[in-house]
């Protein structure tokens, strides 16, 4: 069925380095776009959201990309910090549909070296 | 500016009791949601409410599951006769309003809960 589904689940980064999270979507139709971040024992955080008029979007060390050719989303973290270890969702609402139904993937776990 | 709140954030009952989640939104929010994670997986939709109306529960199990957001107080999630299937993790989430983009964040924009973490023994 459709989903938004992540490449990774896991993801191991030194600190400093920048990472970069994928997420595959199949619903064409899906014209919004968010990425939260979940720490352990915590709700949802949200960084960075994108409409689908939009490739590109940055926030501070945040930058999500959107291509929608190919139905992939991104989250570009630089300069990546141990406090940045989380699981990250992304998450799709698809046009049409009740704006309440978010479609999470299942998350790609982020770990910060020091 | 206080956040969504929940509570209780834990909560343990036994097979075919009731299990009753609260979450008071975002100031200004006049929208919730609800979503359960099971570990290691993704949220998944439940219910969409706003104030005194469902607008949409199609991620609700039809059975033992309903939701309210009364005019007055928080938004309640209530779960008859509770079984080990739903040990899960609840959240709540809130927004400003549906549909608008503005110059920042969109006001449709979920701000989530810390959850209510419910074990059923």
């Amino acid at each position: 069925g459709e989903s938004v589904g992540l490449h990774l689940p896991t993801l191991s980064v030194q600190e400093g380095d920048n990472s970069i999270i994928n997420c595959a979507y199949s619903n064409s139709a899906s014209d919004y776009f968010i990425w939260y971040k979940q720490e352990s024992g915590k709700g949802p955080q949200f960084i960075i959201d994108i409409r689908s008029n939009m490739d590109k979007r940055q926030g501070q060390r945040v930058t999500v990309l959107l291509n929608k050719t190919v139905k992939h989303l991104s989250l570009q973290i630089a300069a990546t910090q141990p406090g940045d270890s989380a699981v990250y969702f992304c998450a799709e609402k698809r046009n049409g549909g009740s704006q309440g139904n978010l479609i999470f993937g299942k998350g790609t776990k982020l770990s910060v070296k020091p | 500016n206080a956040g969504v709140m929940q509570n209780p954030r834990h909560l343990v009952r036994r097979r075919g009791q009731e299990a009753r989640l609260r979450c008071s939104p975002m100031k200004g929010h006049s929208h919730v949601y609800w979503y359960r994670q099971l570990p290691e997986e993704g949220l998944k939709f439940m219910v969409y409410l706003q104030k005194e109306n469902i607008i949409d529960e199609s991620g609700m199990p039809k059975e033992r599951f309903s939701a309210e957001f009364p005019k007055e107080g928080p938004s309640i999630l209530r779960i008859q006769q509770v079984v080990r299937g739903d040990s899960a993790a609840y959240f709540c989430a809130s927004s400003r309003a549906p549909g608008q983009w503005g110059s920042g964040t969109s006001t449709d924009t979920q701000y989530f809960g810390p959850g209510t973490r419910l074990t059923v023994l």
